[in-house]
């Protein structure tokens, strides 16, 4: 199966700035996936990256708060933008394999 | 939504084996059902995935009822290792493909 390396693991960011987290797979996928997990609760999905297209995102997500990079087939950005204390939780990229999808060790961010 | 019910929690003294139920009455014809885990908010880790049969791996196995709208996942022997959440579910790619829906999941404590 894939291995995903993911920076940065961890992140305390003042309000207002953005972070930029990077996922880099072991191997070439079509899609990525990032999903969000708030402190408690289980992961949700923000969006999915396929190389040369836009990102597709889902309802509550939008471009301009999440903006997503795939410039190739084993790389993919997510930035946070304009960072408030509620973009406090863990985000996680994600590759489909042959046995179901494969996850990140994901980027726990705290913003103050 | 979640397509899957999970009891909240449950518990399992080490080396027992742990059966962790999961309810799926909706399921589609061509969903699969997927286990995954997740430990102290790391990436979630696939365990195992099935159709309509039974399935055993190096991992645990699942066991889907006929009419597929359940199945129970069971690690034969648990260690305190197992100790963590885990997720029930269903997937049937296609135009939903990577849209994983996560519940609250299971969590397991495995005492000694």
């Amino acid at each position: 199966s894939a291995v995903i390396s993911q920076k940065p693991s961890r992140d305390i960011c003042q309000r207002g700035t953005s972070l930029t987290i990077q996922c880099q797979v072991d191997s070439q996928v079509t899609m990525m996936f990032w999903y969000r997990q708030q402190p408690g609760q289980s992961l949700t999905l923000i969006a999915t990256a396929n190389q040369g297209s836009e990102a597709t995102y889902e309802s509550g997500f939008v471009i301009d708060k999440f903006p997503i990079s795939r410039p190739n087939l084993t790389f993919s950005t997510l930035t946070v933008s304009n960072m408030s204390p509620e973009d406090s939780s863990i985000y996680l990229c994600s590759v489909s394999t042959g046995y179901g999808y494969t996850f990140g060790s994901g980027t726990r961010l705290t913003v103050v | 939504d979640a397509k899957t019910t999970q009891p909240p929690s449950m518990d399992c003294a080490e080396g027992r084996a742990a059966n962790l139920p999961c309810n799926h009455s909706t399921i589609s014809g061509n969903e699969y059902v997927y286990w995954y885990r997740q430990i102290h908010s790391q990436g979630p880790q696939y365990i195992i995935h099935g159709l309509k049969n039974n399935e055993t791996n190096e991992m645990a196995s699942l066991i889907i009822t006929e009419d597929r709208k359940s199945s129970t996942l069971i690690l034969p022997h648990a260690t305190l290792r197992d100790t963590a959440v885990y997720y029930c579910i269903v997937d049937a790619g296609g135009t939903s493909y990577g849209k994983l829906t996560f519940g609250q999941g299971t969590i397991l404590t495995v005492h000694p």
